[in-house]
């Protein structure tokens, strides 16, 4: 079946640093979501991602598609405390009956003051 | 954004006791809802999903009997663990989404079974 894998699983940043999570299909997507998740909280939905290529910027956070639309990352500049919590990426397959998500593992972020 | 609400939000049970928990979209009619379960520190795991009005499809290795999943109206849809036990504690969320719309996911529900 369908996987959606996600790296890194961890990563502890100092305030102020950058951090990027990568996420990587197996099979070729229509489209890819991305979620944060804050401790304790449910997944928030932060964009979506449809074309080959596409890039999506959201004040420090950077969103990217590939063109094979197999890989997506997410790129944050100059990490607040705000931005604690794990990120989930979602991958919609482009073929076949199938309309739910597949979640990657996510990257819980650590923001060091 | 949608709104997508969830009851209750914890709940402590004894082992062998069935648990429902309700799922509702509050501003928009969804066609289609998802109930994933979350273990601590880990993904979300599609257990089902459901369309109005018909059956739902249960992913591999979810026991339909056991996760009893009712999706009646357009804007409810609940899940029924049938006679619960430690192992089924998790963290459950449901989400909604109107026909090719976007998701919108429900706060969660806490279950730990004693």
């Amino acid at each position: 079946g369908q996987q959606v894998m996600q790296i890194p699983q961890y990563q502890h940043v100092q305030e102020g640093e950058d951090f990027t999570t990568y996420c990587n299909s197996s099979t070729t997507l229509s489209n890819i979501q991305w979620y944060k998740q804050r401790p304790g909280g449910h997944p928030v939905f932060l964009i979506q991602l449809v074309k080959s290529g596409e890039v999506k910027k959201q004040k420090r956070l950077t969103f990217q598609f590939g063109e094979a639309k197999k890989n997506s990352s997410l790129h944050i500049t100059a990490t607040q405390t705000t931005d604690v919590g794990t990120y989930f990426c979602a991958g919609r397959l482009s073929s076949g009956s199938a309309r739910q998500l597949t979640f990657g593992s996510g990257t819980q972020l650590t923001v060091l003051p | 954004g949608a709104v997508v609400s969830q009851h209750p939000s914890r709940v402590i049970c004894k082992s062998g006791t069935s648990v429902k928990i309700e799922c509702r979209s509050l501003d928009f009619q969804a066609t289609t809802m998802f109930w994933y379960r979350q273990f601590p520190k880990q993904s979300l795991m599609l257990m089902a999903t459901s369309n109005e009005g018909s059956k739902a499809t249960y992913e591999q290795g979810v026991e339909k009997d056991k996760f009893l999943i009712n999706h009646a109206s357009l804007t409810l849809s609940t899940l029924t663990v049938t006679s619960a036990h430690p192992e089924d504690s998790s963290f459950y969320i449901c989400s909604a989404r109107a026909d090719f719309g976007e998701q919108f996911f429900g706060p969660g529900t806490r279950l730990t079974v004693l």
